[in-house]
This record gives structure tokens, sequence and C-alpha cells, in this order.
């Protein structure tokens, strides 16, 4: 099985720098993505590590340490839509697990 | 753009019906992937299909079947519904598991069993 834990709930400013961590538990896969999902809506996708290392797209970034079973997504210059749940998924045996998602709120 | 659908957004039914929530995709992808998540808590899986004929519980126990008999269609099927049954349901679905292999998401049904 696996085990996917986040912090449950974080808060930052505008325009500042947030760290959203992950940690998991597993006999083996393949990836790990990072979704974004509003209140009410679907998710949507930010990342996708295979290897260990940063993978950088604009205000997002996204790390990950095999060896540590960690993962983090890097969130630059916050903005108020930024305001939404950060979820951490691991690919693999065919599957896509979800951990428990991470509630950012950004206030001005 | 993604490509997949589910109905009905919204259903609001009496306990003891039977009910089926359609997901259709028109990307051709092989894997699909059925979850449940209540306001505000994580999803959680509870069926996935890595293509025709292959159907697979996740890990979340659930009183739901699925079928897969045509590859762009995952239809979700509770034989008599219930008040614990009441909460989002999201479909998803992707190609092959490899880099930039995303999945895709449906809007959701949002299910209320009185």
């Amino acid at each position: 099985g696996q085990n996917i834990d986040q912090p449950t709930e974080m808060t930052a400013t505008e325009g500042a720098i947030v760290q959203i961590n992950c940690t998991y538990q597993t006999s083996g896969f393949n990836g790990l993505f990072w979704y974004q999902q509003h209140a009410g809506e679907a998710p949507t996708f930010l990342s996708y590590n295979v290897l260990d290392g940063l993978e950088e797209k604009g205000r997002f970034s996204s790390f990950l340490s095999r060896s540590k079973g960690y993962s983090y997504l890097l969130l630059k210059e916050l903005q108020m839509k930024d305001s939404a749940s950060y979820l951490c998924a691991l690919t693999g045996f065919q599957k896509l697990v979800f951990g428990t998602g991470t509630r950012l709120l950004v206030s001005p | 753009e993604a490509d997949i659908y589910q109905t009905p957004r919204y259903l609001v039914i009496g306990t003891g019906k039977k009910i089926t929530l359609e997901c259709s995709q028109t990307m051709g992808h092989d894997k699909m992937y059925w979850y449940q998540q209540d306001p505000g808590m994580e999803l959680h899986l509870i069926h996935y299909s890595y293509g025709v004929n292959s159907t697979e519980k996740g890990d979340l126990s659930s009183e739901s079947t699925v079928s897969r008999i045509r590859t762009e269609h995952f239809p979700l099927t509770l034989e008599s519904a219930r008040p614990s049954h009441t909460s989002q349901y999201l479909c998803a679905s992707s190609e092959f598991e490899g880099k930039n292999t995303e999945a895709f998401f449906g809007q959701g049904t949002r299910l209320t069993v009185v």
C-alpha cells in the first residue's frame, strides 16, 4: 500500500514564497504528481517528477528525493488566486493515488 | 483542453434507488479512475481500469461497481443508494505511465441521497 502525508493547512502572504511538503511510504512508484484544486472544482495538473531533482514551471517548482521519500512544491510570488488545495499523488502499478492534500490560504 | 465528461453534474435521489454515473473521454486513454471526495477532504481512489475489460478496486472500499466495455466509457453504478453514499465522485483518465502522463479530470458528479 501507499501512505502519502501532507500538512493539512498553510497560510502565506501575497507576494511571498511557500513550500508545501509531501512525504510518502510506498513499495514502489513511477512518478510523483502535484495537482491544484480550487473549492468545488476538479483537480488540475501542476507538475510531474520522475527523477530526483527540481522541475521548474514558471512560478511553480517541484522537487523529488526518492531516497528520502520526500517531495515539495514551491510557489513563488504568491497571488490571491493561489488559495486552493494542493495535492501530491503517486503513480505506479496502474494506479494514481493522492495524498491528504494541503489547503493553502493566501492573505493580502 | 481535457475531453472528459461526467453526467450528471448534480443528482439528488432517494434511498434504495439504482443509479449510474457516466464518464466518457475522447482522448483514447487506456487508464481511467473513479475517486470519491467529501467537501474539504482528500481524494480516495475507489476503482480503476487499465484497459477494456479490466477493472480493479481502489484503496477505499466502495459498494459501487464499474465496467469498461469500451475504451472511452467507464460508468459507475450503485445498485441501492444510501445516505452514506452522499459525496462527490470524480472520474479521471490518463495515458500509459511515463513522463508527462498527467491525469485529466471530469467536472465531477455531486450525489446526494435522501
